[in-house]
Formats: structure tokens, sequence, C-alpha cells
């Protein structure tokens, strides 16, 4: 069965620091991967998806990037964390075949 | 962007009770629907999905009703119990190309025993 790992599960970070958020995917192959990030009590909004190796979508413009060096791991990154960095970020994937998406457990960073 | 929204932000209601959470969406080329239940600090887990060729689909308690004529979706859930306290929400995909789904604001489901 396909699972799905994003970790640490939580962190605090200052302000201008770096930032690399992993996730995995494991028992399947060429998953188009998604990082989400949720403020507190809001909705989800899509930064970065993937369709293969090295092909990254940006969503919206901020001070985050992603990579995907390997079929099935997609990292979240930035240089200088800001304070409005902060908030729940969710890594998810998805199939060709298959509309819908699975999530991961989420990351919640706190940049003080 | 978002283009899927919701009524209600938060729906309280008493454990036994039949819940109805709706979900406005503004897009009428999408042609699969999902809702999403998210327990605090947690990811959203799938609930239940619905195409548009149907009007309506059961899972175990739950309901999801599709109106394309007016663009709206519901989430019925039968017997509400406190286990279901979760935000709920959401989602619309379209086929033609790659798309990524589309995700509503959120209703705050507030059962109490």
């Amino acid at each position: 069965s396909q699972t799905i790992h994003q970790w640490p599960a939580t962190l605090v970070q200052p302000v201008g620091s770096p930032l690399s958020l992993e996730c995995t995917v494991e028992g399947t192959s060429n998953p188009n991967l998604y990082w989400y990030r949720q403020a507190a009590g809001r909705g989800l909004q899509l930064l970065f998806y993937s369709v293969g190796i090295g092909q990254i979508s940006s969503e919206v413009p901020q001070n985050l990037s992603a990579s995907r060096p390997q079929d099935r791991q997609f990292i979240l990154s930035s240089k200088k964390l800001l304070l409005s960095d902060s908030g729940f970020y969710l890594c998810a994937w998805s199939t060709d075949r298959d509309y819908g998406y699975t999530f991961g457990s989420g990351t919640r960073l706190t940049v003080v | 962007g978002e283009s899927v929204g919701l009524h209600l932000p938060t729906l309280s209601v008493q454990e036994g009770d039949n819940s109805i959470i709706n979900c406005a969406y503004s897009n009428s080329a999408s042609d699969y629907f999902i809702w999403y239940k998210q327990e605090s600090g947690k990811g959203p887990q799938f609930i239940i999905d619905i195409r548009s060729n149907m009007d309506k689909r059961q899972g175990q308690r739950v309901t999801v009703l599709l109106n394309k004529t007016v663009k709206h979706l519901s989430l019925q859930i039968a017997a509400t119990q406190p286990g279901d306290s979760a935000v709920y929400f959401c989602a619309e995909n379209m086929w033609g190309g790659y798309s990524t789904l589309t995700f509503g604001k959120g209703t705050m489901l507030l059962v109490s025993p």
C-alpha cells in the first residue's frame, strides 16, 4: 500500500534562518506531488506541484522554493524565513488516474 | 486561487443529529468533487467523492449531493458523533490537461454530547 511521510512534525525557526522540509512517498511510482500551506483557521493554499523529477510548478510567488531530486521525494526550502512563513505545511500525492490527493500528516512551522 | 467557498464557517450540532455542510463552487467545468475531513493538527483525510455524472453518492454514514445547475455540493453526516468534530473541506478538480484540486475555505463542525 502507498504511504506518505513528512518530517519534522513541528519546527520552530528564527527569522532569517533556512528551511528544509522533506516529503517521501512509498508504494507508488511517478506520483504527482504537492506542497500546501495552511494558515491557522484557514483553507489550503497550493504552493508547488510536481509531475516528475526536476519538474516544479509554482503557484504562488513567495519566499519558498521546491525541489524533486528523486521520483518519490519532494523538498520545500527557504534560504531566509520570514514571520509570514509560519503555518501548517502539508505534502500530498496523487496519480494521473486519480483526481483525489492523499495528504501527509503535516509540519507545523513557527517562525519566531 | 480558491474558487470553491462554503456557506457556513461553523456548524454546531448535538450528538445523534444529522449534519449538513454546504459548499458552492464557481467553475462549471469542474467534474470531480471531494470532501475531506481535517482533525486538529492532522492532514486532511478523504471522506467521499463524486463525479459530475452523478447527483448523489453514499458512503458509511455520509452522503454527498451534487447540484450542477446551481453549482452546489453538500455533505450529509447521519447520526453525528463527537468523533466527527473537525474541519470539513470541499475540493473540486477538472479533467483536460493537468489541473490541481481547488479547496474551499472549510467548515468547522462541532458536535456536543
